[in-house]
């Protein structure tokens, strides 16, 4: 059974204060991994789509990796408009494509 | 251009009552799927429609369906409400075969069941 792991549930940052949030996945097979971003009453923002291990993606202060059993959500020099859940998720090549299995969520709070 | 579209914003409905919700996908997509989000959880996936077809289902009772219209909008219904079905729906729009480019969620339908 696929299944998305998140963590932490949530982080608190100070301004500037460089971390990581870890996704770990278990899949039969990994047509995609996805990170959005989630503000309050919203619907999910799309961040990143990453396919295969070793491969890397930067949006702004955000850097995403994967492999081949996790991925890392690396922010860098965070700002308090940074302050969101960050959702993970994952496509498996057995269910049809938009089918995305989320973990629960980190909650970042970046505080001035 | 503008993006996934869902109506209403907000819904209060009473146990044993049915609901149906609204979706007009992101221009240009062809696929749209549903999900239920409840408080402090993850996005659950509840089905997708493609050329006017449920192509995939979750695991939701047949309490949920839905439908695809021409103009690849489209509705998701459920019938006989109970109070665990007080949860966010999000529709997200895509255009098949294009995963890369992400799948655009709208900014859901808050449900609550009383």
């Amino acid at each position: 059974e696929d299944q998305v792991t998140q963590s932490p549930e949530a982080l608190r940052l100070q301004e500037g204060e460089s971390s990581s949030l870890n996704c770990s996945y278990t899949v039969s097979g990994l047509r995609g991994l996805f990170w959005y971003r989630q503000d309050p009453g919203k619907g999910p923002e799309f961040l990143f789509t990453l396919y295969s291990a070793g491969e890397e993606k930067e949006k702004e202060r955000l850097k995403a990796t994967l492999t081949k059993k996790e991925s890392f959500l690396h922010i860098t020099a965070p700002k308090p408009e940074d302050s969101a859940t960050y959702l993970c998720a994952v496509e498996d090549y057995g269910g049809s494509q938009g089918n995305l299995i989320f973990g629960k969520g980190t909650k970042l709070s970046v505080k001035p | 251009d503008a993006g996934v579209t869902q109506s209403p914003t907000h819904l209060i409905k009473t146990r044993g009552q049915q609901v149906t919700l609204r979706c007009s996908p992101k221009s240009g997509h062809d696929t749209v799927s549903w999900y239920q989000q409840a408080l402090g959880q993850g996005p659950q996936f509840i089905f997708q429609y493609y050329e006017e077809e449920e192509r995939q289902r979750g695991n939701f009772p047949d309490r949920f369906s839905g439908h695809q219209f021409p103009n690849y909008s489209s509705e998701l219904n459920v019938n006989a409400l109970l109070l665990g079905d007080s949860a966010l729906y999000l529709c997200a729009s895509s255009l098949s075969g294009q995963a890369r480019y992400g799948y655009t969620f709208g900014s859901g339908t808050r449900l609550t069941v009383v």
